[in-house]
């Protein structure tokens, strides 16, 4: 059973079109995050929904735009395509509350190259 | 290979031996750590986690220690086999927006390479 599972793994495209991925997770989290990862390995948080409510939006372009129909899905959504946007993209998913948090869980990775 | 033009830090073993991977955190007021090992083509998985009111805890083979004086992390692996072969990341958790929110905040992650 995939726990977060992420569509599609590779996606090759050219600069200035538009592609969603979308991210689903079966594990009755209430939060889903979106991380990028760049060439250097570095992972940076892109967004954070809490109950399908944005609550992190870190400085990203406003090409980038996050959609959570449901708790359980937040897809990514990236008008204009840019070279700079090449990078693998992680959906994650953990569950807060009570003033506590538990570790987030990642999906395997969307590996998004624009030419 | 994989290293190349990565310029992570990197820490190669023999296998059998113990490793010992360092991160230091940046906000002294982050409350819960966590340990991620990422295999090449994978995401990040969870290994092992600490809350700030522990410095030391052991899990199969891999035991994580903070020091809150100097905001530092460690995380050691005993017995290191070829399978631990990956990129390692300690990440520090944040209350956010007033205290509302949680972010989870990763640091520059290490290249574990172990020689059979």
């Amino acid at each position: 059973d995939t726990a977060v599972s992420q569509t599609p793994k590779y996606l090759v495209t050219q600069m200035g079109n538009d592609k969603s991925i979308k991210c689903e997770q079966n594990l009755g989290h209430d939060t889903m995050y979106w991380y990028k990862q760049d060439s250097k390995k570095f992972l940076k948080i892109m967004f954070s929904y809490n109950n399908k409510e944005l609550i992190i939006n870190e400085t990203v372009p406003n090409r980038f735009s996050p959609k959570s129909p449901d708790k359980a899905h937040l897809n990514l959504h990236i008008n204009s395509l840019e070279l700079g946007d090449s990078a693998v993209y992680f959906c994650a998913s953990s569950q807060e509350g009570r003033g506590r948090f538990t570790e987030a869980f990642f999906g395997q990775g969307t590996r998004l190259t624009v030419v | 290979g994989e290293s190349v033009g990565l310029h992570l830090p990197t820490l190669s073993v023999q296998e059998g031996d113990n490793s010992i991977i360092n991160c230091a955190y940046s906000n002294s007021a982050s409350d819960y750590f966590i340990w991620y090992k990422q295999e090449s083509g994978k995401g990040p998985q969870f290994i092992i986690d600490i809350r700030s009111n522990m410095d030391k805890r052991q899990g199969q083979r891999v035991t994580v220690l903070l020091n809150k004086t100097v905001k530092h992390l460690s995380l050691q692996i005993a017995a290191t086999q070829p399978g631990d072969s990956a990129v390692y990341f300690c990440a520090e958790n944040l209350l956010t927006g007033g205290g509302s929110n949680y972010k989870l905040t990763f640091g520059k992650g290490t290249l574990l390479t172990v020689n059979p």
